[in-house]
């Protein structure tokens, strides 16, 4: 089955700066990958996605890279401000039929910015 | 609550107990999930079913069962078999078909045994 890594597990920023997560992933037919963002204590939110078919997708002050030779994805957060303090996990789908609409979680990454 | 509803929010569970938690989504969606949440460990996968009547074990299925009588609801049972049910407890539902988009998440059932 799919193995997602995720890191670092936490990142402090100064508020204006950028942020970047990393995820690696096992299995070669995965080819949907989305980022969710989770408040404390509350359901987590999708915020941004990215198909296999595709190297980098953007959202205002989101992006996301996909390097699928290498098999890892990363996130990229700039300008960033006290409302993107969280918890941010990646995910991949597991890539056969029988398994549609499984994700894979990482272990998630605790964002804090300060002002 | 984004058409996804789980209950109850706070649950407390004595020792040898048996407690269930509910979800009931109204989006029509086929696929529905059970995570398991602890801190530093991400999600992980419970039970998932992708249709009515039928159901997979996920990653960490010992201690708990799960039905999917109706496509709305697809609850959860933490049976006491599970040794270390503390946890919080999110249900999600997907589409099913076509082009797959992510889940849809409920508010979560924080589990606490006492």
């Amino acid at each position: 089955g799919e193995n997602v890594e995720q890191h670092p597990s936490t990142l402090s920023v100064q508020e204006g700066d950028s942020a970047v997560i990393k995820c690696t992933y096992s299995d070669s037919a995965s080819n949907y990958f989305p980022w969710y963002k989770q408040e404390l204590g509350k359901r987590p939110q999708l915020i941004i996605d990215i198909r296999s078919n595709v190297g980098e997708k953007k959202d205002q002050r989101i992006a996301v890279t996909l390097n699928k030779t290498a098999k890892h994805f990363s996130l990229h957060i700039t300008e960033t401000q006290p409302e993107d303090s969280a918890v941010y996990f990646c995910a991949a789908n597991e890539g056969r039929t029988d398994s549609w609409g499984k994700l894979q979680f990482g272990a998630g990454t605790q964002v804090v910015v300060t002002p | 609550d984004g058409g996804i509803t789980q209950s109850p929010k706070y649950l407390f569970r004595k020792e040898g107990q048996n407690v269930t938690l509910s979800c009931e989504q109204n989006l029509n969606h086929d696929a529905m999930y059970w995570y398991r949440q602890d801190p530093g460990q991400g999600l992980r996968l419970i039970y998932y079913s992708q249709i009515v009547n039928d159901f997979q074990k996920g990653d960490i299925a010992e201690g708990y069962s799960v039905s999917r009588e109706k496509k709305e609801s697809f609850p959860l049972t933490v049976t006491s078999a599970q040794k270390n049910p503390t946890a919080f407890y999110l249900c999600a539902s997907s589409p099913g078909t076509g082009e797959f988009y992510g889940y849809t998440f409920g508010s979560g059932t924080r589990l606490t045994v006492v």
